[in-house]
């Protein structure tokens, strides 16, 4: 059964502190990692990474994706409070038509 | 068989049309979404339904209209597109909004001339 889990579920830091994500997953076919944002609304797009594309890095954040470890991680330095928010992390299996979401990490930072 | 349907498969219209995508999910399931993924793009959340009440609409023009008469049935209403807009628009279904798997139609192909 495909499946998809993060660590840790909840995680509260100070701001300007530097937080590591994780994300597991077991899938048929892997085809893409995606990384969402999720504030008081729909989630946003952070990154998506391929066999083709297994680091990506946008301004503070940045992820890597272990394709033999089947695993990736979301980085991000210098936190600010603007960065509250659960992040979700979301895998494609290529054929089954289907996007499957881990539980997502609550992460807080404090001022 | 994924369980999602959508119709139709392929889609051509002029910016003056006005059509309209449909899926119907038969899981049983309280959460439909649409999904708009354009070429070499990775999946653009639009709209969230829950329990055939609308819980999200992600800053979508108001061109795209969507319609939810019951949990079963999601409707993508189109009117005055751009050609930007010609994508594959997806169709999902989860048992409940979000951290469950969501599991997707094929999709319309639509094309905006």
């Amino acid at each position: 059964e495909d499946k998809v889990v993060q660590s840790p579920l909840s995680l509260v830091v100070h701001e300007g502190d530097t937080v590591t994500l994780n994300c597991s997953y077991e899938v048929t076919n892997f085809r893409s990692l995606l990384w969402y944002k999720q504030e008081k609304k729909a989630p946003t797009f952070l990154f998506m990474l391929t066999s083709s594309g297994i680091e990506k890095k946008s301004g503070r954040l940045s992820s890597i994706l272990d394709k033999k470890e089947l695993s990736s991680i979301l980085n991000i330095t210098a936190t600010q409070t603007g960065d509250s928010a659960i992040y979700l992390c979301a895998v494609e299996g290529a054929g089954a038509q289907k996007l499957v979401f881990g539980q997502g990490t609550r992460l807080t930072i404090n001022p | 068989e994924t369980g999602v349907t959508q119709t139709p498969r392929h889609l051509v219209m002029g910016m003056t049309n006005k059509k309209s995508l449909k899926c119907e999910q038969h899981l049983g399931h309280n959460a439909m979404y649409w999904y708009k993924q354009s070429a070499k793009k990775p999946l653009e959340l639009m709209f969230v339904y829950n329990f055939k009440e609308q819980t999200e609409n992600n800053s979508v023009p108001s061109r795209f209209s969507p319609e939810c008469p019951n949990s079963s049935h999601l409707f993508l209403h189109l009117h005055t597109l751009q050609p930007e807009d010609s994508a594959l628009y997806l169709c999902a279904s989860s048992q409940s909004v979000y951290q469950e798997t969501q599991y997707f139609g094929p999709g319309t192909r639509l094309l905006v001339l």
